[in-house]
């Protein structure tokens, strides 16, 4: 159970245009979502947390115009990359916690996208 | 806010032998400490957790401990094999900030 699918894995694009990458949740509904951001050979950075029915909390230093963040239902969640910069090239996860599931569980991760600018 | 450092950065070492990542953490109040795998290209995975109210937990070939005195855990894979190869990640969270931060992560590769 709690399977987090993340849809594409891959994708490349033209500087300026946007992307956008989907999070769902499969077997469970996630009121809260987390998207990270990971740089080759490098940690997990947060970018935002992801509300149902609410706005977005976004981490400092994370630009909230460029990197949109929809959570329209309990079970998906959407990362927009606006006007994509070859420096947006990155790897994106989100990742969900079970359903009722506190603080002190542990977190199930898509399986990533892996961003491209050229 | 929370601060995890982990350490080594990389770490190498032939099948059979163990191996042993170290993370600090600086928020007293922290008292879930989960750690992940990740293999090149794919999703983080739990492969162990400790909450604060126990001292050391075993799985098989992995064992992790707490010293919550000295606020630092550490991850113990014995009898490594090449399919250990992969980045860990420890991590550690609290009541107060639910969402946990991230170590920077270790790479293991294991010699055949």
């Amino acid at each position: 159970g709690a399977v987090v699918s993340q849809h594409p894995s891959w994708v490349i694009c033209k500087s300026g245009t946007s992307v956008k990458i989907e999070c769902r949740s499969l077997d469970f509904q996630a009121t809260t979502m987390f998207w990270y951001r990971q740089f080759p050979k490098q940690s997990l950075m947060l970018m935002a947390t992801s509300n149902e029915g609410s706005k977005a909390t976004y981490e400092q230093g994370v630009e909230k115009d460029k990197f949109l963040i929809n959570h329209a239902s309990l079970t998906l969640s959407t990362l927009t990359v606006t006007s994509a910069h070859p420096e947006d090239s990155s790897f994106y996860i989100c990742s969900a916690r079970s359903p009722g599931q506190p603080y002190n569980s542990p977190l199930h991760f898509g399986n990533g996208t892996r961003l491209t600018v050229t | 806010g929370e601060n995890v450092e982990q350490h080594p950065s990389t770490l190498s070492v032939q099948e059979g032998d163990s191996a042993v990542i170290k993370c600090t953490y600086s928020d007293s109040a922290s008292n879930y400490f989960p750690w992940y795998k990740q293999e090149l290209g794919k999703r983080p995975q739990l492969i162990i957790d400790i909450r604060s109210n126990v001292g050391e937990k075993k799985d098989q070939r992995i064992a992790v401990t707490l010293n919550k005195t000295a606020k630092h855990f550490s991850l113990h894979i014995t009898e490594t094999q090449p399919e250990d190869s992969a980045v860990y990640f420890c991590a550690a969270s609290s009541g107060g900030s639910y969402i946990p931060t991230f170590g920077r992560g270790t790479s293991l590769i294991v010699h055949p």
